[in-house]
Protein backbone atom coordinates (compact mmCIF):
# COMPACT_ATOMS: atom_id res chain seq x y z
CA UNK A 1 0.00 0.00 0.00
CA UNK A 2 1.85 3.72 -0.94
CA UNK A 3 2.29 5.72 2.15
CA UNK A 4 3.94 8.87 2.90
CA UNK A 5 7.54 8.62 4.28
CA UNK A 6 9.16 11.35 5.86
CA UNK A 7 13.05 11.72 7.45
CA UNK A 8 14.56 11.81 9.38
CA UNK A 9 12.10 10.39 12.57
CA UNK A 10 13.89 12.38 14.64
CA UNK A 11 16.17 15.28 14.75
CA UNK A 12 18.26 17.08 17.70
CA UNK A 13 19.69 20.76 16.95
CA UNK A 14 21.01 23.78 18.81
CA UNK A 15 18.75 26.23 18.86
CA UNK A 16 19.22 28.74 15.86
CA UNK A 17 20.51 26.22 13.31
CA UNK A 18 18.55 25.31 10.08
CA UNK A 19 16.76 22.50 9.89
CA UNK A 20 14.92 20.42 6.93
CA UNK A 21 12.71 18.26 7.67
CA UNK A 22 12.06 15.65 4.32
CA UNK A 23 9.00 13.95 2.76
CA UNK A 24 8.21 11.79 0.33
CA UNK A 25 4.34 11.91 -0.65
CA UNK A 26 2.32 9.45 -2.21
CA UNK A 27 3.53 9.21 -5.91
CA UNK A 28 -0.23 10.53 -7.60
CA UNK A 29 -1.26 13.11 -5.29
CA UNK A 30 -0.79 16.27 -5.90
CA UNK A 31 -1.83 18.52 -2.61
CA UNK A 32 0.85 18.49 0.14
CA UNK A 33 0.57 19.82 3.84
CA UNK A 34 3.02 20.10 6.91
CA UNK A 35 1.29 19.64 10.57
CA UNK A 36 2.51 19.63 13.82
CA UNK A 37 1.80 18.49 17.13
CA UNK A 38 3.23 19.88 19.88
CA UNK A 39 3.48 16.69 22.90
CA UNK A 40 0.39 16.57 24.70
CA UNK A 41 -1.13 19.37 22.30
CA UNK A 42 -3.51 19.13 19.38
CA UNK A 43 -2.40 18.33 15.58
CA UNK A 44 -1.79 22.10 14.27
CA UNK A 45 -1.39 22.94 10.44
CA UNK A 46 1.19 24.66 8.90
CA UNK A 47 0.80 24.63 4.97
CA UNK A 48 -0.78 23.55 2.39
CA UNK A 49 1.11 23.26 -1.03
CA UNK A 50 -0.08 22.82 -4.91
CA UNK A 51 1.27 23.17 -8.14
CA UNK A 52 4.46 24.75 -6.53
CA UNK A 53 3.23 27.06 -4.43
CA UNK A 54 1.70 27.59 -1.27
CA UNK A 55 -1.94 27.76 -1.01
CA UNK A 56 -2.72 28.19 2.79
CA UNK A 57 -0.73 28.93 5.97
CA UNK A 58 -1.24 29.50 9.56
CA UNK A 59 0.05 31.98 11.61
CA UNK A 60 2.93 29.66 12.99
CA UNK A 61 4.34 29.37 9.05
CA UNK A 62 6.34 32.49 9.66
CA UNK A 63 9.28 33.75 7.97
CA UNK A 64 11.14 31.05 10.06
CA UNK A 65 9.65 28.40 8.29
CA UNK A 66 9.42 27.47 3.87
CA UNK A 67 8.60 25.15 1.96
CA UNK A 68 9.62 23.29 -1.33
CA UNK A 69 9.28 20.55 -3.48
CA UNK A 70 12.56 20.27 -4.87
CA UNK A 71 12.44 17.59 -7.34
CA UNK A 72 9.22 15.04 -8.63
CA UNK A 73 9.31 13.18 -5.52
CA UNK A 74 10.40 15.01 -2.24
CA UNK A 75 8.69 17.38 -0.63
CA UNK A 76 10.84 19.75 2.22
CA UNK A 77 9.94 22.09 5.05
CA UNK A 78 12.46 24.10 6.40
CA UNK A 79 13.14 25.83 9.70
CA UNK A 80 15.81 28.54 9.01
CA UNK A 81 16.47 29.37 12.92
CA UNK A 82 15.42 27.21 15.30
CA UNK A 83 13.29 28.35 18.34
CA UNK A 84 13.17 26.20 21.45
CA UNK A 85 9.00 26.31 20.91
CA UNK A 86 9.69 24.42 17.46
CA UNK A 87 10.05 21.15 19.44
CA UNK A 88 7.28 19.09 17.81
CA UNK A 89 6.33 15.92 15.82
CA UNK A 90 6.09 17.29 12.31
CA UNK A 91 4.10 15.43 9.97
CA UNK A 92 3.61 15.38 6.56
CA UNK A 93 0.79 14.72 4.60
CA UNK A 94 -0.59 14.33 0.95
CA UNK A 95 -3.97 13.93 -0.64
CA UNK A 96 -5.31 13.25 -4.39
CA UNK A 97 -8.10 16.18 -4.27
CA UNK A 98 -7.88 19.49 -3.03
CA UNK A 99 -10.97 20.55 -0.29
CA UNK A 100 -10.55 17.00 1.50
CA UNK A 101 -10.29 15.88 4.63
CA UNK A 102 -9.01 12.17 3.69
CA UNK A 103 -5.28 12.76 4.30
CA UNK A 104 -2.06 10.68 4.40
CA UNK A 105 0.02 11.14 7.19
CA UNK A 106 3.51 10.32 7.25
CA UNK A 107 4.39 8.66 10.88
CA UNK A 108 6.80 11.66 11.95
CA UNK A 109 9.60 13.84 12.24
CA UNK A 110 10.24 14.75 15.77
CA UNK A 111 12.02 17.52 16.23
CA UNK A 112 14.00 18.49 19.57
CA UNK A 113 15.32 22.13 19.68
CA UNK A 114 17.57 22.40 22.92
CA UNK B 1 -13.02 24.04 24.15
CA UNK B 2 -9.07 23.77 24.30
CA UNK B 3 -6.88 20.63 25.60
CA UNK B 4 -4.04 21.32 26.30
CA UNK B 5 -0.95 19.42 28.20
CA UNK B 6 -0.56 15.77 28.38
CA UNK B 7 -4.09 14.78 29.56
CA UNK B 8 -6.34 13.16 27.07
CA UNK B 9 -10.07 12.25 27.75
CA UNK B 10 -10.00 7.96 27.94
CA UNK B 11 -12.76 5.72 27.15
CA UNK B 12 -12.09 2.64 27.84
CA UNK B 13 -14.64 -0.78 26.70
CA UNK B 14 -14.62 -4.15 26.28
CA UNK B 15 -13.84 -5.93 23.52
CA UNK B 16 -16.97 -6.53 21.27
CA UNK B 17 -18.71 -3.61 22.69
CA UNK B 18 -19.74 -0.40 21.08
CA UNK B 19 -17.58 2.20 21.44
CA UNK B 20 -18.98 6.38 21.26
CA UNK B 21 -16.32 8.95 20.70
CA UNK B 22 -17.76 12.18 20.87
CA UNK B 23 -16.03 16.05 19.98
CA UNK B 24 -17.59 19.10 20.16
CA UNK B 25 -16.77 21.80 18.41
CA UNK B 26 -17.36 25.99 18.36
CA UNK B 27 -17.48 27.17 14.62
CA UNK B 28 -21.34 27.39 13.51
CA UNK B 29 -19.53 28.13 10.12
CA UNK B 30 -17.75 25.19 9.83
CA UNK B 31 -18.93 22.64 6.88
CA UNK B 32 -16.80 19.62 6.83
CA UNK B 33 -15.52 17.15 9.83
CA UNK B 34 -13.43 14.21 9.89
CA UNK B 35 -12.17 11.48 12.56
CA UNK B 36 -8.91 10.58 12.76
CA UNK B 37 -7.52 7.73 14.51
CA UNK B 38 -3.82 7.86 15.80
CA UNK B 39 -1.46 5.25 16.95
CA UNK B 40 1.20 5.03 19.28
CA UNK B 41 4.30 6.42 17.21
CA UNK B 42 2.49 6.65 13.60
CA UNK B 43 1.23 9.52 12.14
CA UNK B 44 -2.66 10.73 11.81
CA UNK B 45 -5.01 7.83 9.71
CA UNK B 46 -8.48 9.34 8.01
CA UNK B 47 -11.29 7.02 8.94
CA UNK B 48 -14.79 8.74 8.10
CA UNK B 49 -16.01 12.25 6.90
CA UNK B 50 -18.75 14.11 6.71
CA UNK B 51 -20.19 17.62 5.35
CA UNK B 52 -22.51 19.77 7.25
CA UNK B 53 -25.63 19.08 4.67
CA UNK B 54 -25.87 15.26 6.63
CA UNK B 55 -26.29 13.99 9.66
CA UNK B 56 -25.06 10.67 9.40
CA UNK B 57 -22.75 8.89 7.44
CA UNK B 58 -21.44 5.05 7.87
CA UNK B 59 -18.43 3.07 6.97
CA UNK B 60 -17.48 -0.08 7.66
CA UNK B 61 -17.98 -0.37 11.20
CA UNK B 62 -17.94 3.02 12.40
CA UNK B 63 -20.72 5.67 11.60
CA UNK B 64 -20.24 9.27 12.28
CA UNK B 65 -23.31 11.43 13.61
CA UNK B 66 -23.18 15.01 13.71
CA UNK B 67 -25.50 17.02 15.50
CA UNK B 68 -24.94 20.72 14.17
CA UNK B 69 -28.09 22.28 16.80
CA UNK B 70 -25.25 21.21 19.73
CA UNK B 71 -22.10 21.93 17.50
CA UNK B 72 -21.11 18.11 18.50
CA UNK B 73 -19.84 15.11 16.48
CA UNK B 74 -19.63 11.63 17.56
CA UNK B 75 -17.46 8.22 16.26
CA UNK B 76 -19.27 5.50 16.56
CA UNK B 77 -17.25 1.64 16.31
CA UNK B 78 -19.55 -1.14 16.73
CA UNK B 79 -18.09 -4.46 17.97
CA UNK B 80 -14.69 -2.73 18.91
CA UNK B 81 -11.49 -5.06 18.43
CA UNK B 82 -8.00 -4.58 20.01
CA UNK B 83 -6.52 -3.02 17.38
CA UNK B 84 -8.97 -0.05 17.18
CA UNK B 85 -6.63 1.16 20.64
CA UNK B 86 -5.81 4.29 19.52
CA UNK B 87 -6.27 8.37 20.23
CA UNK B 88 -8.95 9.51 17.65
CA UNK B 89 -9.05 13.09 17.25
CA UNK B 90 -11.42 15.01 15.26
CA UNK B 91 -11.33 17.76 12.72
CA UNK B 92 -13.12 20.23 11.18
CA UNK B 93 -12.59 22.83 8.12
CA UNK B 94 -13.98 26.11 9.34
CA UNK B 95 -15.59 27.67 6.24
CA UNK B 96 -13.85 29.08 3.16
CA UNK B 97 -10.63 27.66 4.85
CA UNK B 98 -9.91 25.65 2.00
CA UNK B 99 -7.60 22.86 2.77
CA UNK B 100 -6.69 23.97 6.56
CA UNK B 101 -7.95 21.47 9.01
CA UNK B 102 -8.38 22.63 12.90
CA UNK B 103 -7.87 19.21 15.10
CA UNK B 104 -9.75 18.77 18.29
CA UNK B 105 -8.11 17.65 21.45
CA UNK B 106 -8.37 13.69 21.12
CA UNK B 107 -9.63 10.85 22.98
CA UNK B 108 -7.82 8.06 23.89
CA UNK B 109 -9.40 4.85 23.26
CA UNK B 110 -8.66 1.69 25.41
CA UNK B 111 -10.05 -1.57 24.35
CA UNK B 112 -10.18 -4.16 27.37
CA UNK B 113 -9.58 -7.86 25.55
Amino acid sequence: EPEVTQTPSHQVTQMGQEVILRCVPISNHLYFYWYRQILGQKVEFLVSFYNNEISEKSEIFDDQFSVERPDGSNFTLKIRSTKLEDSAMYFCASSAREYTGELFFGEGSRLTVL
Amino acid sequence: GESVGLHLPTLSVQEGDNSIINCAYSNSASDYFIWYKQESGKGPQFIIDIRSNMDKRQGQRVTVLLNKTVKHLSLQIAATQPGDSAVYFCAERRNNAGNMLTFGGGTRLMVKP
